[in-house]
């Protein structure tokens, strides 16, 4: 079975600093993975998606994530974050052969001025 | 169109009452989900449509009862519940039940609470 960890529950930041969310994924088979995002009271967004090619990959809102598969993780990073990135982040994976996700427990968020 | 429409955005009930949430989608997709989130937490799944006929039952009390009537819509009959099924209640679509064609697209959620 496949599961994922978001290391870290809460990220505070100041505005216009970089920031990275990390998520580590175990498989004993081949995944996708996925980024979403989920602001207060409003369903889930995709940020970004890996599928295949490029380790790097590029979403929207400026976020870029990159594969590494000898570590297994897909760390979420924007290089300067603003207030509206405020939200819970939630990093997932599925099988290749099954389209549901498997969520990990999420981080928040917190972009202050 | 890009949208997954759910409604009622809120619903209060009692545990008594039979309710539905209703979920649309108009993008082609053949594959349907509902999951439910507490709150703090990550969605979690509880049933898969995939062309109208139901893949996953991730054992969900029989107090929740889906339906796909046709490849737009999905439903989600709600009776006897209990206060702790109060949850986001959200609902996604996607081309396929196939992780190659990518994301599942949400809708907003639906709101319950169970007095």
């Amino acid at each position: 079975a496949q599961s994922v960890t978001q290391l870290d529950s809460q990220v505070p930041v100041f505005e216009e600093a970089p920031v990275e969310l990390r998520c580590n994924y175990s498989s004993s088979v081949s995944v996708y993975l996925f980024w979403y995002v989920q602001y207060p009271n409003q369903g889930l967004q995709l940020l970004l998606k890996y599928l295949s090619g490029s380790t790097l990959v590029k979403g929207i809102n400026g976020f870029e994530a990159e594969f590494n598969k000898s570590q297994t993780s897909f760390h979420l990073r924007k290089p300067s974050v603003h207030i509206s990135d405020t939200a819970e982040y939630f990093c997932a994976v599925t099988r290749r052969s099954q389209g549901n996700l498997i969520f990990g427990k999420g981080t928040k968020l917190s972009v202050k001025p | 169109d890009t949208e997954v429409t759910q409604t009622p955005k809120h619903l209060v009930m009692g545990m008594t009452n039979k309710k539905s949430l209703k979920c649309e989608q108009h993008m082609g997709h053949r594959a349907m989900y509902w999951y439910k989130q507490k709150a703090k937490k990550p969605p979690e799944l509880m049933f898969v449509y995939s062309y109208e006929k139901l893949s996953i039952n991730e054992s969900v009390p029989s107090r929740f009862s889906p339906e796909c009537p046709n490849s737009s819509l999905l439903n989600l009959h709600l009776h006897a519940l209990q206060p702790e099924d109060s949850a986001l209640y959200l609902c996604a679509s996607s081309r396929r039940f196939d992780a190659e064609f990518g994301e599942l697209f949400f809708g907003e959620g639906s709101r319950l609470t169970v007095l």
